[in-house]
């Protein structure tokens, strides 16, 4: 079945470490997005991909790190720069940019 | 800057009610309005999305209302059931791919048995 995969489904980290968290699609999508959700904050947008090589910040990019070295692989890496990490963090995926997006099950990350 | 604003922030109905959600946006540019279902612990999956070539779209108990001169879309949902429980997105774009999709911060409906 085509989709998004997120992984891991929770993942625990220590201060000061960064984690990097993983999302692949096969639906061969060129735009994929990282969104990271807290209670009453809705989704707020964290990066961003068009095409391959090429990201662009979203609107809390601050702590944060992606790479899109290939079509259907664009990883997040939350740095120890980051100084509220704890969140739950979805990854979509868009073909054109900006119509219907598709969304991972998403990664809960705790910070310990 | 809020590019689409949802309200309510939380909605509670009863059984059979009828539960209504509002977004209101600023930029023209954008020419298609998605909303998202989402439940706890999962990612939002598409509910039904409306183009500005039409004023109504319905699907089942579903249906989105579209005011292009007010710039404003709402979320009808009918007979409302306790399965419905969960956050309404509403979401904006541009076909085109000028305007990334953007997402109002969400509607938690409880829906009561």
């Amino acid at each position: 079945d085509g989709g998004i995969t997120q992984s891991p489904k929770y993942l625990f980290r220590k201060e000061g470490q960064n984690v990097t968290l993983s999302c692949e699609q096969n639906l061969n999508h060129d735009a994929m997005y990282w969104y990271r959700q807290d209670p009453g904050q809705g989704l707020r947008l964290i990066y961003y991909s068009q095409i391959v090589n090429d990201f662009q910040k979203g609107d809390i990019a601050e702590g944060y790190s992606v790479s899109r070295e290939k079509k259907e692989s664009f990883p997040l890496t939350v740095t120890s720069a980051q100084k509220n990490p704890t969140a739950f963090y979805l990854c979509a995926s868009t073909i054109p940019p900006g119509i219907e997006a598709f969304f991972g099950q998403g990664t809960r990350l705790t910070v310990v | 800057q809020q590019q689409v604003k949802q309200s309510p922030q939380s909605l509670i109905v009863q059984k059979g009610g009828i539960s209504i959600i509002n977004c209101a946006y600023e930029n023209t540019a954008f020419d298609y309005f998605p909303w998202y279902q989402q439940f706890p612990g999962k990612g939002p999956a598409l509910l039904i999305a409306i183009r500005p070539d039409v004023s109504e779209k319905k699907e089942g108990r579903f249906t989105i209302s579209f005011n292009k001169s007010a710039k404003q879309f709402s979320l009808h949902i009918m007979d409302s059931q306790p399965g419905d429980s969960a956050t309404y997105f509403c979401a904006a774009s541009n076909q085109g791919g000028s305007e990334k999709l953007v997402f109002g911060k969400g509607t938690k409906l409880t829906v009561n048995p």
